[in-house]
């Protein structure tokens, strides 16, 4: 059964610091790990995809790492803005399904 | 370009009614996947549909079903409401599923009185 943790559940930080932020899980046969962020009481926001076969991406501020056979993904936040602020949420997809199976999530506070 | 639209947005229930769930993909969109978030157990897969077809579903009781439209538009219906059902539920499309990534509509918040 695919497990996804991260670490650490909360974190908080001064404005303008880089950051970074860790999801493991425990069955490398992933299709594709995707990052979102969620604002409270809204739904989920995607950041980013990776395919298994791609080991970063990034999108402006953002990037994010890959490492299957460690079974585990980073997501960099640089120069951190209050409007960051929000829970973070990695998922897996295994090779063969088509749901995501979630992590508990990250809080991120960014202090003005 | 729309997102994904999940109708009502917010729901007050009581123990033991049903209630049925709207979700509206984003266009040209086949898979629709359906998500439950509750405090205590985060996010649980809850069924996936595509082409009208259920593809794949998580360990919920036979209380919670679904049904996809041949729009893609999809539904999700849970009967004899408990209290443990009171939670932010969440729809997601995708073009064709796990290799597209997934696009999350704003939820629809459930609560059983």
């Amino acid at each position: 059964k695919q497990e996804v943790t991260q670490i650490p559940a909360a974190l908080s930080v001064p404005e303008g610091e880089n950051l970074v932020l860790n999801c493991s899980f425990t069955d490398s046969a992933i299709y594709n790990l995707q990052w979102f962020r969620q604002d409270p009481g809204k739904g989920l926001t995607s950041l980013l995809l990776i395919q298994s076969s791609q080991r970063e991406q990034t999108s402006g501020r953002l990037n994010a790492s890959l490492d299957k056979s460690s079974g585990r993904s980073t997501l960099y936040i640089a120069a951190s803005q209050p409007g960051d602020s929000a829970t973070y949420l990695c998922a897996v997809i295994r090779t063969g399904a088509n749901n995501l199976f979630f992590g508990t999530g990250t809080r991120l506070t960014v202090i003005p | 370009k729309a997102g994904v639209t999940q109708t009502p947005r917010y729901l007050i229930k009581t123990r033991g009614q049903q209630v049925t769930l709207s979700c509206s993909p984003i266009s040209g969109h086949r898979s629709v996947s359906w998500y439950q978030q509750t405090p205590g157990q985060g996010l649980q897969f809850l069924f996936e549909y595509f082409s009208e077809t259920q593809r794949n579903k998580g360990n919920f009781p036979g209380r919670f079903s679904g049904r996809q439209f041949s729009n893609s538009r999809s539904e999700m219906n849970v009967s004899t409401l408990e209290l443990g059902d009171s939670a932010l539920y969440l729809c997601a499309s995708s073009l064709a599923g796990a290799r597209d990534g997934y696009t999350f509509g704003s939820g629809t918040r459930l609560t059983v009185v």
